[in-house]
């Protein structure tokens, strides 16, 4: 138990649905990560938050849209996905950037399939 | 450059060492961790190295040389449970964010 929970676990989604990802974090973390993981390829950080301010965005198609409302949650909403967005999405969060981000705990991930 | 190499796959024996390495060439290179992830789960730290040297954590070690852009991860008295994917992954002096290479799947056989 690593204590980054993530829902849904599974998500099969429509390219034209809304549907939104959460990740919530029990360690008093001030920094979250969302990171995509497609078969076969590195995990891909996709945004960075600290203090629920974003400090970076990998260039991530606008289609993904992240919301921090507080240290401990994080959401990814997703609107008109293509199939190739099909993936492990991963959450994970760490002490912050001034602290020990290089441990950084990740949550079970959302297994994501765009039909 | 942000290139990290590490084998894709890795066979041994329980009981056996196993080393699996990582290159890396990224500018504003401020250390290195290692990840363990078995199929279907989350990634776990397994440990960091920020400076040369080796870093020991029970059956695990790591060790990394700055001056070749090169760390390997070392695990010793292989079990069944570590067959998994390793993922090294460095990390940048400014924003702290993880970089990860390909990872490298470890079977271990009986």
């Amino acid at each position: 138990e690593t204590g980054v929970t993530q829902t849904p676990r599974h998500l099969v989604m429509g390219m034209t649905n809304k549907k939104s990802l959460k990740c919530e974090q029990h360690l008093g973390h001030n920094a979250m990560y969302w990171y995509k993981q497609s078969a076969k390829k590195p995990l891909e950080l996709m945004f960075v938050y600290n203090f629920k301010e974003q400090t970076e965005n990998n260039s991530v198609p606008s289609r993904f849209s992240p919301e921090c409302p507080n240290s401990s949650h994080l959401f990814l909403h997703l609107h008109t996905l293509q199939p190739e967005d099909s993936a492990l999405y991963l959450c994970a969060s760490s002490q912050g950037i001034a602290g020990v981000s290089y441990e950084q705990y990740f949550g079970p991930g959302t297994r994501l399939t765009v039909t | 450059g942000q290139s990290l190499e590490q084998p894709s796959e890795v066979t041994a024996v329980e009981g056996a060492i196993v080393q699996i390495n990582c290159t890396y060439q990224t500018s504003g290179f401020y250390g290195l961790s290692w990840y363990q992830q078995h199929d279907g789960g989350a990634p776990t730290f397994l440990s960091y190295n920020g400076l040369d040297g080796l870093e020991e954590t029970g059956r695990f070690s790591s060790f990394l040389s700055r001056s070749d852009s090169y760390g390997y991860l070392l695990l010793q008295e292989l079990q069944m449970k570590d067959s998994a994917s390793y993922f090294c992954a460095v990390i940048y002096n400014q924003g702290g964010k993880l970089i990860f290479g390909q990872g490298t799947e470890l079977s271990v056989k009986p």
